[in-house]
């Protein structure tokens, strides 16, 4: 089946630092990923969705200065959490998929936790 | 828009028990629906879909029915075990952008032993 590989799995950091996230399909051409969001004991919520060579297009609300990402090739998304601050710390989950048609493979997430 | 309402948890259950998992869903046209599961620390597995109007879908012994009639696609299996207990979130995909979901906001399932 497809896999989508997410790294690193836990960070912790500092204030100020910015932290990046790297999402693999390790077994199919992705042309869209997803880039979601989740707090504890909460649903997802998508934050931006990314397509192969392209600017990401984001959801209302979530600042693409703060949230970058990247998508420059068909098997690798990045999302970088620039200048993170305790209140960025949360679960983050990439999903992939052949195209924007096609149904979405997800990732096993990055807790990501701020000091 | 679209939505999609799940039951409230959390559910607690005996082994052995009925599930059933209530999902009712709103979208302008015709969603596909989705049943994903997330175990604790991981991100969401597809459990089962259904595509088009009464298709059932169906995976270890989770089975969920799409009823257009009353837009639900509620999450049943007969007997649960321990190993089941995980969070649960009902989800459909609509349009020329399928890959792209609205969730709902999960139901935590908890089986005793």
């Amino acid at each position: 089946g497809a896999v989508v590989s997410q790294h690193p799995s836990w960070v912790i950091c500092k204030s100020g630092t910015s932290v990046k996230i790297e999402c693999r399909s390790l077994d199919f051409q992705a042309t869209t990923m997803f880039w979601y969001r989740q707090f504890p004991k909460q649903s997802l919520m998508l934050m931006a969705t990314s397509n192969e060579g392209s600017k990401a297009t984001y959801e209302q609300g979530v600042e693409k200065d703060k949230f970058l990402i990247n998508h420059a090739s068909l098997t690798l998304s990045t999302l970088t959490v620039t200048s993170a601050h305790p209140e960025d710390s949360s679960f983050y989950i990439c999903s992939a998929s052949r195209d924007g048609n096609q149904p979405q493979h997800f990732g096993d997430g990055t807790r990501l936790s701020i000091l | 828009g679209n939505s999609v309402t799940q039951m409230e948890g959390p559910v607690t259950l005996s082994e052995e028990a009925f599930l059933t998992i209530n999902c009712t869903y709103t979208a302008t046209g015709y969603p596909s629906l989705f049943w994903y599961v997330q175990y604790p620390g991981e991100g969401l597995q597809l459990l089962l879909k259904a595509t088009k109007a009464d298709d059932k879908g169906s995976n270890k012994g989770f089975e969920a029915t799409y009823r257009k009639e009353t837009t639900s696609f509620h999450l049943e299996k007969g007997s649960v075990q321990v190993s089941d207990s995980a969070v649960y979130f009902c989800a459909l995909t609509e349009g020329a952008n399928a890959g792209k979901s609205t969730f709902g906001d999960g139901t935590t399932l908890t089986v005793k032993p």
